[in-house]
């Protein structure tokens, strides 16, 4: 079965804060993808990564950077928290062959709160 | 752009059937189907290729209509474990160049 671990299921943080959210895979895929899901916004795509130290700004990157030194782990990083970045947080994982046509499976999300 | 997934919501009784739209702009590559309950992990259904086809996973199947870059997704004789919040999930390449755009959601609620 495949694992996405995220480091915390929950997370209070102070505004201005460097913030560092981190995931680990292993099903040694290449893809790893980072998401945030507010109420009735849905998930919407911060970052993703398709091979180590690679990344793709997806539809909402600001106020955010990643990285990916290891094919196993993606980190989110938000330079200076704000209050406006309170949402759950997912990072999920899919082997290559194109984004589109492979399953992509989730971790139990982060719960970040910043004050 | 976000596909627009169609009801927002819809409660049904055990035993009924349901059906969920999902539709973009845009020319489609492939559909996602996820179902996420509360407090859990969004878990994958079933992916739909450019090219019509319609796929099953038991009681629960879907349709992708490129023409129209729409997709639906078919639930029959519902049962209480369908309850949740199904997305769609949309890509416009087969490429890694682009990530899944989803919907906001559809929820669906299953009654005794």
């Amino acid at each position: 079965d495949v694992k996405v671990t995220q480091s915390s299921r929950y997370l209070v943080k102070r505004t201005g804060e460097k913030v560092f959210l981190e995931c680990v895979q292993d099903m040694d895929h290449e893809n790893m993808f980072w998401y945030r899901q507010d109420p009735g916004l849905g998930l919407r795509l911060i970052y993703f990564s398709y091979d180590v130290k690679m990344k793709e700004k997806g539809d909402i990157p600001e106020g955010y950077s990643v990285s990916r030194e290891k094919k196993e782990r993606f980190s989110l990083i938000l330079e200076s928290a704000s209050t406006n970045q309170t949402s759950m947080y997912l990072c999920a994982s899919s082997f290559v062959q194109g984004v589109g046509n492979q399953p992509q499976h989730f971790g139990d999300g982060t719960r970040l709160s910043i004050l | 752009q976000q596909p627009v997934q169609s009801p927002q919501a819809v409660i049904l009784r055990e035993g009924e059937d349901a059906v969920i739209n999902c539709s973009s702009s845009k020319a489609l590559y492939s559909v996602h189907w996820y179902r996420q309950k509360h407090g859990e992990a969004p878990v994958f259904l079933m992916i739909l290729l450019k090219g019509g086809e319609q796929k099953g996973h038991e009681k629960i199947s879907a349709s992708f209509n490129e023409k129209k870059q729409q997709s639906s997704l078919y639930l029959t004789a519902s049962q209480l474990s369908y309850s949740g919040t199904y997305f769609c999930g949309t890509s416009h390449s087969g490429g890694g160049a682009d990530g899944l755009t989803f919907g906001k959601g559809t929820h669906l609620i299953i009654q005794p």
